[in-house]
């Protein structure tokens, strides 16, 4: 079975800082890994995903993420905060089929 | 290529009331989906369509009905709305390919009174 854990409902990071949101999974089978992003009243946005090949995977708006198997995680990093970047993320695992498991978001507050 | 649509985008309900919500793709994709999202819980699926002609439950069926009328569309029924139904809803479609992407719809705010 899959599931993915969101530590964190609320992180909070001034501008120009690094933003780390951590997602870890279990999975049965070599996972796919998915990272989107939900701006107020929108609905989701692909930031990034990992199916194979690099572990370090490059996403849409300078974020990027690590699958690290030995740990079971694959964190959500920007080296730099915008304002913009203020939104709620969320971490999903496919069982390579029809099934989409989801976390239950971070929701991420940048300050100025 | 407008993607994911699902209609109507806000609608609010008497407790008791039926409706239904309609998506539909463009991307021809063959797997098709209905989540709902409520605050702390993440995204939930409700129901999901692996190809026309077919359909499953998800985690939270229970007072829901879907029909996959087409490759197209998939459409969600509250056949008795209760509160506790109050909720955005978002169909999303997938292929299983290169993209390997599920795409989803706006969102549907529904709220039960």
């Amino acid at each position: 079975a899959q599931s993915v854990t969101q530590l964190g409902s609320h992180v909070s990071v001034s501008e120009g800082a690094l933003v780390l949101l951590r997602c870890n999974y279990s999975s049965s089978v070599p996972p796919y890994l998915f990272w989107y992003v939900q701006y107020p009243n929108q609905g989701l946005q692909l930031l990034l995903k990992y199916t194979t090949g690099a572990t370090l995977v490059k996403g849409i708006n300078g974020f990027e993420a690590e699958f690290k198997k030995s740990e079971t995680s694959f964190h959500l990093t920007k080296p730099s905060a915008h304002m913009s970047d203020a939104a709620e993320y969320f971490c999903a695992v496919s069982d390579h089929f029809n099934k989409f498991y989801f976390g239950s978001g971070t929701k991420l507050n940048v300050k100025p | 290529n407008a993607g994911v649509t699902q209609t109507p985008k806000f609608q609010v309900l008497k407790t008791g009331q039926s409706m239904t919500l309609q998506c539909a793709q463009d991307m021809n994709h063959n797997s098709m989906y209905w989540y709902r999202q409520d605050p702390g819980m993440g995204l939930r699926l409700i129901y999901y369509s692996a190809s026309e002609g077919t359909t499953d439950k998800g985690e939270v069926p229970n007072g829901y009905n879907v029909s996959r009328l087409n490759k197209r569309e998939f459409s969600l029924r509250l056949e008795s709305a209760a509160p506790s139904q109050t909720s955005v809803y978002f169909c999303a479609s997938w292929y299983r390919g290169h993209r390997n992407t599920i795409y989803f719809g706006e969102g549907s705010w529904l709220t039960v009174v």
